[in-house]
């Protein structure tokens, strides 16, 4: 069965504290993705990457990093946590090509509160 | 910014079939089109895709016009626990493969 993994579902953090969000794939996909979601917004791409140590920026990256050192692994930092990152995170990843039909597998969410 | 437009909501009595519409007027060549669902709180779950033809698998039927300009899920015979908001979803070549999400559609089917 496919999985895409956060490591955290709910986590909460103090105001400037560095954040990471992990997120592990266990289908060997080279694309991988970081989204945000708020009420009213829906999903916005913060970050992306097509394969070890490449990274792409979304449509709002800002205060956000990310690293992918491993192909299974791609993870989110928070540099210094602000109260308007207070959201949930969703990680998904395909398979292939950018313009593949592969399907996109995304992972539980990971709910954070920053205060 | 190419993206996909879809109505904020819709509802459905139980047991009849759900038409979910999504436009995506500026999608070329081999890009697909995709539907996912989110049920609150959970990660959105995979429903269908395509490309040209319509697709239909044990949860949906994906209709593609044939200028590829706009699509329809169909859920045939809605039930409670289909209720979710649904994402039309597609990857576009000029936005580097990204995926674009729509705003969704909340389907809310009733008894």
């Amino acid at each position: 069965d496919v999985k895409v993994t956060q490591s955290s579902r709910y986590l909460v953090k103090r105001t400037g504290e560095k954040v990471f969000l992990e997120c592990v794939q266990d289908m060997d996909h080279e694309n991988m993705f970081w989204y945000r979601q708020d009420p009213g917004l829906g999903l916005r791409l913060i970050y992306f990457s097509y394969d070890v140590k490449m990274k792409e920026k979304g449509d709002i990256p800002e205060g956000y990093s990310v690293s992918r050192e491993k192909k299974e692994r791609f993870s989110l930092i928070l540099e210094s946590a602000s109260t308007n990152q207070t959201s949930m995170y969703l990680c998904a990843s395909n398979k292939g090509a950018m313009v593949s039909g592969n399907t996109i597998y995304f992972g539980e969410g990971s709910w954070l509160t920053v205060v | 910014d190419a993206k996909t437009t879809q109505p904020t909501s819709m509802d459905c009595a139980e047991g009849r079939a759900a038409n979910l519409p999504c436009n995506h007027s500026t999608i070329s060549g081999n890009e697909y089109v995709y539907w996912y669902r989110q049920i609150h709180s959970q990660g959105p779950q995979y429903i269908i895709h395509g490309l040209k033809n319509n697709e239909t698998n044990e949860m949906a039927s994906l209709i593609i016009t044939e200028d590829r300009k706009s699509s329809t899920l169909i859920l045939p015979h809605a039930t409670l626990r289909d209720t979710a908001v649904y994402y039309c979803i597609v990857r576009y070549r000029n936005q580097g493969g990204k995926l674009i999400f729509g705003q969704g559609t909340e389907l809310s089917v009733k008894p």
